[in-house]
């Protein structure tokens, strides 16, 4: 497609319960973010990808928190043991490199939502 | 570390007036300064970026310039209209932090009455 895709749009989970979060960045571009957005907390930083290695975890919450990215394409995030503080919209970008300054291109975001 | 402050929302404004989101940044090098945009049910979408101070950057109506004095980039509109209401995110992104990851502000909630 021509943009950054994610799925699922939504998704309703119990607590405990582990989710995996998808995105397909758009078609060349090397780099690839995971941000959070929540009422608490605004829109923060979770991993960066370049290519299949991430340089920069720094963001992640916890290590509940997961995401790997195979192919230099797709990447998954993964939740496990899932708590209510989890609950955020999920967003990925991706940029044509990260070694200029590039502009980042959002996808429409997983709603995560944990019972 | 680096941040990025905005002023507080909503801003309600009428159609076709004039408007001011304020945004400051703090940062330990030379970022990139950005806007995205969140219409409702959508996702972030670019609306303008500089990349240097004293640039200006535009798009929509909208203008922001870069600030190195006053290490700001407020965005403006001339006549707002009824469509532009949505959320507005100041974004920063600067090498100097190890990776191009964007550093947001809170986010500024506009609404224009017809």
């Amino acid at each position: 497609g021509a943009g950054v895709s994610q799925s699922p749009s939504n998704k309703v989970t119990e607590k405990g319960k582990d989710v995996e979060l998808r995105c397909d960045p758009i078609s060349g571009h090397t780099a690839l973010y995971w941000y959070r957005q929540s009422l608490g907390q605004g829109l923060e930083f979770l991993i960066y990808f370049q290519g299949n290695s991430a340089p920069d975890k720094s963001g992640l919450p916890s290590d509940r928190f997961s995401a790997e990215r195979t192919g230099g394409s797709v990447s998954t995030l993964t939740i496990q043991r899932t708590q209510q503080e989890d609950s955020a919209v999920y967003l990925c970008a991706s940029s044509l490199d990260s070694f200029n300054t590039d502009t980042q291109y959002f996808g429409p975001g997983t709603r995560l939502t944990v019972l | 570390g680096d941040s990025v402050t905005q002023m507080e929302g909503p801003v309600t404004l009428s159609e076709e007036a004039f408007l001011t989101i304020n945004c400051t940044y703090t940062a330990t090098g030379y970022p990139s300064l950005f806007w995205y945009v969140q219409y409702p049910g959508e996702g972030l979408q670019l609306l303008l970026k500089a990349t240097k101070a004293d640039d200006k950057g535009s798009n929509k109506g909208f203008e922001a310039t870069y600030r190195k004095e006053t290490t700001s980039f407020h965005l403006e509109k001339g006549s707002v209209q009824v469509s532009d209401s949505a959320v507005y995110f100041c974004a920063l992104s600067d090498l100097n932090s190890g990776t191009y990851k964007y550093i947001f502000g809170t986010g500024t909630r506009l609404k224009v009455l017809a």
